[in-house]
């Protein structure tokens, strides 16, 4: 167990709609991390907070934001759904913003289904 | 756009046997290289943080090694374990990319009992 909890575990819904997944990273951790795992990809690095300041973006696609709250749990919100956002979404942290450095400890991840 | 590559794709070992696999990744502009372990149905465990050429880390039975003149690092399991069974990723991180991690399809290994 990494520390770092992610909720829902599994999430399905429908073509267009809009969903939020949620991520509380280990007792201590600044950081935030999230990343997508899809079937025909890699593991791919969306976007990085740190300290409630967005850190570092990537790939990430504009229907698709995220936000780190005061209490340092985040959230990814992933609007307009189509069937290729299907995939395991994992969220990671670490203590410090470095993400090039730091150690980062994985969530379980969300498995998220379009149908 | 970095490439990271990691070879071979998967690879099957007898309990006992020592193992090694490779993550290329560009040169220019390196940062750090991470190494994960990656159990089926779990989520990814960081293994090493590399940063410096000639990097040498060690973990029990496993251990990594890093060029970064010529972009590859090895990642050795010595005497494997069925435990071992899982997929290797590294993730390389360059200041050209703006330090963003750029994820290998990973190394699948199976050591057979």
């Amino acid at each position: 167990d990494s520390g770092v909890t992610q909720t829902p575990k599994h999430l399905i819904t429908a073509t267009g709609q809009r969903v939020t997944l949620r991520c509380s990273p280990r007792s201590g951790d600044l950081s935030v991390y999230w990343y997508q795992q899809s079937l025909d990809q890699g593991l791919q690095f969306l976007i990085q907070y740190y300290n409630g300041e967005e850190r570092a973006k990537g790939n990430i696609l504009e229907r698709f934001s995220a936000q780190q709250f005061p209490d340092l749990h985040s959230e990814l919100n992933l609007s307009s759904l189509e069937l290729g956002d299907s995939a395991l979404y994992f969220c990671a942290s670490s203590s410090t913003g470095w993400a090039s450095t730091d150690t980062q400890y994985f969530g379980p991840g969300t498995r998220l289904t379009v149908l | 756009i970095l490439n990271v590559e990691q070879s071979p794709q998967s690879l099957h070992v007898q309990e006992g046997d020592s193992t090694n696999f490779t993550c290329s990744f560009p040169s220019s502009n390196f940062y750090a290289l991470h190494w994960y372990r990656w159990e089926t149905a779990k989520s990814p465990e960081a293994l090493f943080v590399m940063t410096l050429n000639g990097d040498e880390k060690k973990k029990g039975r496993i251990s990594a090694t890093l060029n970064t003149k010529e972009g590859y690092s090895y990642l050795y399991i010595k005497g494997s374990q069925p435990e071992d069974s899982a997929t290797y990723l590294c993730a390389s991180l360059s200041s050209g990319g703006s330090y963003i991690p750029t994820f290998g399809r990973g190394t699948s290994l199976i050591v057979h009992p």
